[in-house]
């Protein structure tokens, strides 16, 4: 089966651009999370989504958004983009929001803002 | 406010010499706690978690870890390490009793693993 995957792989945007990042959960998952980790740092939690609904708001600007789509796939949109922005952008799913499942993540993307 | 604290920066261990990684955690309840992998230019691969019962909780990669309440600690052990456990190790904590729903980890600063023959 297919774990969570993510696009793109690798990307540059100049400061003040907007980008898109996408992401497809493992199968049978409702819930996704988006988590930034930023060079020689732990991740840090942005969002998450269960049933296309907010469920968790990490501190993070609103120029973060995010939306999760009827098939559980998720974007992460981030505006205005600012040099601090550029991390490696980590989405992860789940079955449910609650209790003790396991988050497995992909493979992330890498954002470089110039 | 949940919180984990990994005190070591870099651990390096002999080939075939036992392992541990340090964590330590702070939550308002019971915990949920997770030990995570990152190879260079990687996403985290999961190891192994604790939600209850069995202290000792034992992972994928011949990897095991052993909560500790009064300690608030869950170290992360490997009887014999081989130069392919090199990475970057993660421990993460999920506060149940956090409002709203949701299951939001808060990871530690990580620790490099470094094995040498």
């Amino acid at each position: 089966d297919a774990g969570v995957t993510q696009s793109p792989t690798h990307l540059i945007k100049t400061r003040g651009q907007h980008v898109t990042l996408r992401c497809s959960p493992i199968s049978g998952h409702k819930s996704v999370s988006w988590y930034q980790q930023v060079l020689g740092q732990g991740p840090q939690f942005i969002f998450q989504y269960y049933e296309k609904e907010e469920r968790g708001r990490g501190n993070f600007p609103d120029r973060f958004s995010a939306r999760q789509f009827p098939n559980y796939s998720s974007e992460l949109n981030v505006n205005a983009l600012l040099l601090g922005d550029s991390a490696l952008y980590l989405c992860a799913s789940s079955l449910w929001v609650d209790s003790g499942n396991t988050i497995y993540f992909g493979e992330g993307s890498w954002l470089t803002v110039v | 406010a949940q919180s984990v604290a990994q005190p070591e920066d870099q651990v390096n261990v002999a080939e075939g010499n036992p392992l541990t990684v340090k964590c330590t955690y702070s939550v308002s309840g019971n915990p949920y706690l997770f030990w995570y992998v990152q190879y260079p230019n990687r996403g985290l691969q999961f190891l192994l978690k604790y939600i209850t019962g069995d202290n000792l909780v034992k992972g994928s990669y011949g990897f095991e870890a052993e909560f500790n309440k009064s300690q608030t600690s869950f170290h992360l052990k490997k009887p014999s390490a081989l130069v392919s456990d090199s990475a970057l190790y993660f421990c993460a904590v999920r506060d149940p009793i956090l409002t709203g729903g949701g299951n939001k980890l808060t990871f530690g600063t990580g620790t490099q693993l470094k094995v040498e023959l």
